[in-house]
């Protein structure tokens, strides 16, 4: 699986747009992009996935670059619930992987009131 | 639905006894994998089961394994505990739909604490 970079930490005001980057410049064209997050002490959460398209669903945004080497998530309006620990992870989609997660230090943000 | 479900929550050991955790997948999963969170890391797989078989490992020593059963749960079995092995234990499971392998969904995680 293709190594990710993030930054260790980013900080949000409440109500704002929170933007997530993520480099993956070693990507394969059967790996998805998949981000995770996890709130102190409980199990990562799934947020959104996508593999060379924009995605959106109810909880972000997942901006894919056209060369796929670099993503960003989009959480639309920051709230102090979404301070968490957040993954960016590439994963192939099929074959004889069975969905392995390899997770790297990902970027703590922290939503300021 | 209740999600994917582990047991206990947590737990203390003493050095060289033995573990076992459990998990239940969400339904409609049939592939589980383990992985151990120490403080401050993010999680590090330690293997998969899919079909009642171990699949992929990761870098782990044999005193880690584990079993799927035929509903589809799985226990992750830690023999000979060392202090190291004090972590957060997560189970999550997963399904492949059309040739894709779906989104995982992570338990709650076990609390191993080894003094």
């Amino acid at each position: 699986d293709a190594k990710t970079t993030q930054p260790p930490s980013m900080d949000c005001a409440e109500g704002r747009a929170a933007n997530l980057p993520c480099n993956h410049s070693t990507i394969s064209g059967n790996e998805y992009v998949y981000w995770y997050r996890q709130i102190h002490s409980q199990g990562p959460q799934y947020i959104i996935h996508g593999l060379k398209n924009n995605e959106t669903n109810e909880m972000a945004s997942l901006i894919i670059t056209e060369d796929r080497k670099s993503s960003t998530l989009i959480l639309p309006h920051a709230t102090l619930r979404d301070t968490a620990v957040y993954y960016c992870i590439v994963r192939v989609g099929g074959g004889t992987s069975y969905g392995k997660l390899t997770f790297g230090q990902g970027t703590i943000l922290t939503v300021h009131p | 639905d209740a999600g994917v479900t582990q047991s206990p929550t947590h737990l203390i050991k003493t050095r060289g006894q033995q573990v076992t955790l459990r998990c239940s997948p969400k339904s409609g999963h049939d592939t589980v994998s383990w992985y151990q969170q120490a403080l401050g890391q993010g999680p590090q797989f330690i293997f998969q089961y899919y079909e009642e078989e171990e699949r992929q490992r990761g870098n782990f020593p044999d005193r880690f394994s584990g079993h799927q059963f035929p509903n589809y749960s799985s226990e992750l079995n830690v023999n000979a505990l060392l202090l190291g092995d004090s972590a957060l234990y997560l189970c999550a499971s997963s399904s492949r739909l059309q040739g894709v392998w779906t989104e995982a969904f992570f338990g709650q995680g076990t609390r191993l604490t080894v003094v």
